[in-house]
């Protein structure tokens, strides 16, 4: 399909590790992102990744970039609470003038 | 830090009002950005502009439109506000050079709600 795809919920206990999956369409894409999005508020960047690259670290954040079946996702370990927010998914399609499409976000809830 | 303000956090408008959002960004990048995001549809780009005086139509474009006089603003324009354009709006600056090419940085949103 033309869409990036993620789930819409994802519900997690603190201190466990999130994995938010994402899938793209374009094998060409050059970048892929994660955004951050907490309640009432704009999207934050949280990390990046190149398409050359199939993991990146940083910090309690793991990319994972798997380009044959075009799949992304993102681990937090040790979740806080303070990570629950919406999670986007986005890709930068090749010839696509540099915009970026997004997926439709993924709601984290971390129980205590 | 790049920081991009938007003029209002929460705006309530009428039914076939003219209604202006403004965005700002301080770091000179030459690409600004307009979406909105409503549940369950994600983000949707509405026009993007490279460069003063320019812009293009994003995916969903109808209804609005756009003004790139200087640099640093962008702003949004419904020309006559409908109750279906109630949503969050946000606005994105880029910059094009550089190992972080590519990132858009995005302001805080707008919530307008049309009457």
């Amino acid at each position: 399909g033309e869409d990036v795809e993620q789930s819409l919920f994802l519900s997690v206990r603190e201190g466990d590790s999130s994995v938010i999956n994402c899938t793209y369409t374009d094998s060409s894409s050059t970048y892929l992102y994660w955004y951050k999005q907490e309640p009432g508020a704009g999207l934050q960047l949280l990390t990046y990744i190149f398409s050359n690259m199939d993991m990146k670290q940083d910090q309690r954040l793991t990319v994972l970039l798997n380009k044959k079946d075009k799949h992304l996702s993102l681990r937090i370990a040790d979740t806080q609470t303070g990570d629950s927010a919406i999670y986007f998914c986005a890709e930068r399609r090749g010839g696509s003038q540099g915009n970026l499409i997004f997926g439709k976000g993924t709601k984290l809830s971390v129980k205590p | 830090d790049v920081k991009v303000t938007q003029s209002s956090r929460y705006l309530v408008k009428r039914t076939g009002e003219k209604v202006f959002l403004e965005c700002v960004q301080d770091m000179d990048h030459e690409n600004m950005f307009w979406y909105r995001q409503d549940p369950g549809l994600g983000l949707r780009l509405i026009y993007f502009s490279y460069d003063v005086k320019m812009k293009e139509k994003g995916d969903i474009p109808e209804g609005y439109s756009v003004s790139r006089e200087k640099k640093e603003r962008f702003s949004l324009i419904l020309e006559s506000a409908s109750t279906n354009q109630t949503s969050m709006y946000l606005c994105a600056s880029r910059w094009t050079g550089g190992f972080m090419a590519d990132t858009q940085y995005f302001g805080p949103g707008t919530r307008l709600t049309v009457l």
